[in-house]
């Protein structure tokens, strides 16, 4: 069946650096999609989302950008901190409950 | 509101015996879903409820897993027999939508020795 994959496993970033988190979609159907930050020991948590009618969306220090043509999606961090040392989770869904990608770990170096 | 509450935080448990997990949503959320979180396979949804019916299992492994919703405010998940491959984090979570707005419990992790 149709998934939703990530091109990195694993990120380091120097803190105060830009970090980039990518995502990988098949189900072109799809038109509501969502990050989520999972610390340990915790359930993931909702970042931002973006409808499919949209390109871009800017949060508090985080812009996700869509690009449905390569069904690409990705997350941008500005000025990483420690604190956002976590596994990044992109999700994907229409009228169905989310599908996960499996996820991405930010390890951010003091 | 406390959020979406899972008990027991942590279980082990020796293979062959029966497991429940206990959920309680957010008041006013009608979703409820199960989630199995695994290093291999990533987050995977079990099964979801939506005022407490349950709508789509087709995710759950085999018949050694139920879930059963009797109220709006709690959620069993029971593994019987269980097998050292059940070792997971398994995670509730609740919503006012099938798609929107999600929130999660803090997960139960399991052991099966």
């Amino acid at each position: 069946g149709e998934s939703v994959g990530l091109h990195l496993p694993t990120l380091s970033v120097q803190e105060g650096d830009n970090s980039i988190i990518n995502c990988a979609y098949s189900n072109s159907a799809s038109d509501y999609f969502i990050w989520y930050k999972q610390e340990s020991g915790k359930g993931p948590q909702f970042i931002i989302d973006i409808r499919s009618n949209m390109d871009k969306r800017q949060g508090q220090r985080v812009t996700v950008l869509l690009n449905k043509t390569v069904k690409h999606l990705s997350l941008q961090i500005a000025a990483t901190q420690p604190g956002d040392s976590a596994v990044y989770f992109c999700a994907e869904g229409r009228n169905t409950p989310l599908v996960f990608g499996k996820g991405t770990r930010l390890s951010v170096i003091a | 509101d406390a959020g979406v509450i899972q008990s027991p935080r942590h279980e082990v448990t020796e293979m062959g015996q029966e497991v429940t997990l206990r959920c309680k949503p957010i008041s006013g959320h009608d979703y409820l879903f199960w989630y199995r979180q695994t290093m291999m396979r990533g987050l995977e949804l079990l099964i979801y409820f939506n005022n407490n019916v349950p709508i789509d299992d087709s995710g759950m492994p085999e018949d050694r897993f139920s879930a059963k919703m009797p109220n709006a405010s709690f959620s069993t998940l029971k593994i019987q027999p269980s097998e050292p491959r059940d070792s997971a984090v398994y995670f509730c979570a609740s919503s006012s939508d099938s798609i929107y707005g999600y929130t999660f419990g803090s997960g139960t992790r399991l052991t099966v020795v």
